[in-house]
């Protein structure tokens, strides 16, 4: 089965400290995209951060990186710096081969000043 | 560009009426997709469209959802008639082209809040 696990449903950071969210996920393709989506109270969804499988480099877009450890099957979400504006639900997902997104079941993220 | 449009955002209805939502994709996004968003839980998909075509709606209750897509670009999502479970954010995005075929972006709209009383 194709899944996709958050383990930490609700998770607090300081203003300005590191907070790291983590995923494990399961498949048996060998090339798929990772990535994390942002959800903050009341409005949209947005894509934070794409990694692809079959690249090694972990992916970073300013203040957010991964640790994509294929063989653990694990795509953790680092954001340095944390803000309040980083406030939200994250939610990890992939595409398996060229099928459906699969969405794990968030973790809620509260920055505190 | 304009973004996903959905409307409304929020509706109340009783158990056993009927609701529908609105979905404007993002121009020249070929793939819409209905999600589902239990409180608490991850979206889940209820199905697919490429074009005007369904690739997937192998988990769209049948007996009381339906969706369409009028001339592969503007989608409709109907539930009739309701239960409670049904409760939930039903969400509409887009993207470019076929999941896999491209880098794979999903753009959200804003999501529109079914209860169900």
């Amino acid at each position: 089965a194709q899944t996709v696990t958050q383990s930490q449903p609700e998770m607090s950071v300081q203003e300005a400290e590191t907070v790291t969210l983590s995923c494990t996920y399961d498949t048996s393709e060998s090339n798929y995209y990772l990535f994390w989506y942002k959800q903050p109270p009341s409005r949209q969804m947005i894509l934070v951060i794409r990694q692809e499988a079959y690249k090694q480099q972990n992916a970073t877009e300013n203040r957010f990186s991964v640790n994509f450890q294929k063989a653990a099957k694990s795509f953790s979400l680092k954001i340095s710096d944390s803000q309040l504006g980083d406030t939200a639900m994250y939610f990890c997902a992939f595409i398996p081969g060229t099928y459906k997104y699969i969405f794990g079941t968030g973790t809620r993220l509260k920055v505190l000043a | 560009e304009a973004g996903v449009a959905q409307s409304p955002r929020y509706k109340i209805i009783e158990k056993r009426q009927s609701v529908a939502f609105w979905c404007n994709p993002i121009s020249g996004h070929a793939t819409l997709y209905w999600y589902q968003q239990i409180l608490g839980q991850g979206p889940k998909l209820l199905i697919q469209f490429q074009n005007n075509g369904v690739v997937d709606d192998s988990q769209l209750p049948k007996d009381r959802f339906s969706a369409e897509r009028l001339k592969g670009v503007d989608s409709t999502l109907k539930i009739q008639p309701a239960k409670l479970e049904d409760s939930a954010v039903y969400l509409c995005a887009s993207s470019r082209g076929a999941t896999g075929s491209n880098t794979g972006e999903l753009f959200f709209g804003e999501g529109s809040r079914l209860t169900v009383l």
